[in-house]
């Protein structure tokens, strides 16, 4: 099946240190989406992204869709305590019944120290 | 506001117990999907809706697992005779148009 390797698995930092983390893929994705989980709760989006090469920004968050189409990434700059909770990409293929079918990375736990 | 509503928070259930999980999409949204997340953290896709008909259910572990979106009620996912790897938490999602942003809370499914 469709894999997607994420990682940092886990990262602790300092409040005011900026993040990076990355997602790889066997495969072309279409669509890259970076989602953020909190303890008991569902996955909540941060940023979507539609062609290569496509830089897009929320607040502090930044993620960008490979060229290649088989990678993204996202930053988080000056990080605060309340960045705390799981990051997870996903991809999604184009066309037929692939809308809303999203293959998940692993997720990057982040735990940020005050 | 909008949500999608998901019942129970949690259940559980001893192996071979039947489990039926439900959910309720935003209004006005025409597609449901469903998602499994297992210990390790990692979602799986098991079926989409389009209103009540199937979308995709390439995920779906057909022998135990069906599912229903009917016209005025809220979304089922029904597990027969549950197995001990079915513990996770199950995520109900809905959209209209655009990407996947409307997730429920889950349902936390344990079997003992």
């Amino acid at each position: 099946g469709q894999q997607l390797n994420q990682s940092p698995q886990s990262m602790f930092i300092q409040e005011g240190e900026d993040v990076s983390m990355n997602c790889t893929s066997s495969s072309i994705f279409n669509t890259w989406l970076w989602y953020k989980q909190e303890p008991g709760e569902g996955p909540v989006l941060l940023i979507a992204l539609y062609k290569a090469g496509e830089l897009t920004s929320n607040g502090r968050l930044t993620a960008q869709f490979g060229i290649t189409r088989k990678d993204s990434f996202l930053n988080i700059s000056a990080s605060i305590p309340s960045d705390v909770g799981i990051y997870f990409c996903a991809g999604q293929f184009a066309g037929g019944t692939s809308y809303g079918k999203l293959t998940f990375g692993q997720g990057t736990i982040l735990t940020v120290h005050p | 506001g909008e949500e999608v509503a998901q019942t129970p928070k949690h259940l559980v259930r001893g192996e071979g117990q039947k489990a039926k999980l439900y959910c309720a999409p935003i209004k006005g949204h025409s597609y449901v999907f469903w998602y499994q997340q297992v210990l390790k953290n990692e979602f799986k896709f098991l079926i989409s809706f389009q209103n009540e008909n199937v979308f995709d259910e390439t995920g779906m572990p057909k022998e135990r697992f069906s599912a229903k979106c009917l016209p005025n009620s809220p979304c089922s996912l029904e597990i027969q005779a549950t197995k001990l790897e079915d513990s996770a938490v199950y995520f109900c999602a809905s959209s209209q148009m655009g990407q996947l942003r409307y997730f429920g809370p889950g349902t936390r499914l344990l079997v003992l």
